[in-house]
């Protein structure tokens, strides 16, 4: 079974700060990676996501994430962050075709301060 | 709104009875998923369907839960004789068949509150 890893449960910074969110999963075959994002009240949105190819997706607000395939990690960035960021972050992966049910992590709430 | 809604935003109920949400997916995806979200954690895969075909349930869907896609458009997801750990945010997501095919889109939730 696979599994997804999300290293900080809690991240507070300042605006302007650069932000990197870890994500790791356990599975060795062929996977789809997402972000997906909860602002305060609302549902989930899907920030990025990656099936093949160049493995620096761009998402949208400015993010963007690394797939790294050695590393079995696709980690989140923004190289500045807004107070508008502030919200809960949750990495998904699904396996082969993709058409299954996603493997979220835990999240990670992050805190933008003004 | 065009997205996936949910049905009941909240639910409370006493221990033992029976509920059901409702699920309308976005008009022309043809898969429909289920997850279970509590307190502190993501979501968690409860079942998904394929047009009416139920083809994944995991574990955690126990036999009080069932679930229905009837005509391959809504879905109910049934809990029978609830108990008090099954309080969650109950999801609802959905994605086509086209390209973006395995973009899943997802609901507001039903926040199920069992006393």
């Amino acid at each position: 079974a696979q599994s997804v890893s999300q290293h900080n449960h809690h991240v507070i910074l300042s605006e302007a700060a650069s932000l990197e969110l870890g994500c790791n999963y356990s599975y060795g075959g062929t996977v789809n990676l997402f972000w997906y994002v909860q602002y305060p009240g609302q549902h989930l949105q899907l920030l990025l996501k990656y099936f093949s190819g160049d493995p620096l997706v761009k998402g949208i607000k400015g993010f963007e994430a690394e797939f790294i395939k050695s590393k079995f990690s696709f980690n989140l960035r923004k190289p500045s962050v807004q107070w508008s960021d502030t919200a809960e972050y949750f990495c998904a992966v699904a396996s082969g075709g993709g058409a299954d049910g996603l493997t979220f992590g835990k999240g990670t709430h992050l805190i933008i301060q003004p | 709104d065009t997205g996936v809604s949910q049905d009941p935003r909240h639910k409370i109920t006493k221990r033992g009875q029976n509920v059901t949400f409702r699920c309308d997916p976005i008009s022309e995806h043809n898969r429909l998923y289920w997850y279970r979200q509590t307190l502190g954690q993501g979501p968690e895969f409860l079942t998904y369907f394929q047009n009416e075909a139920q083809l994944e349930k995991s574990r955690l869907l126990s036999d009080r839960f069932s679930a229905e896609r009837p005509k391959g458009s809504f879905s109910t997801l049934e809990i029978q004789r609830t108990e008090q750990g099954d309080s969650a945010m109950y999801l609802c997501a959905s994605s086509g068949v086209g390209r973006p095919k395995n973009i899943q889109y997802f609901g507001a939730g039903t926040r199920l509150s069992v006393l």
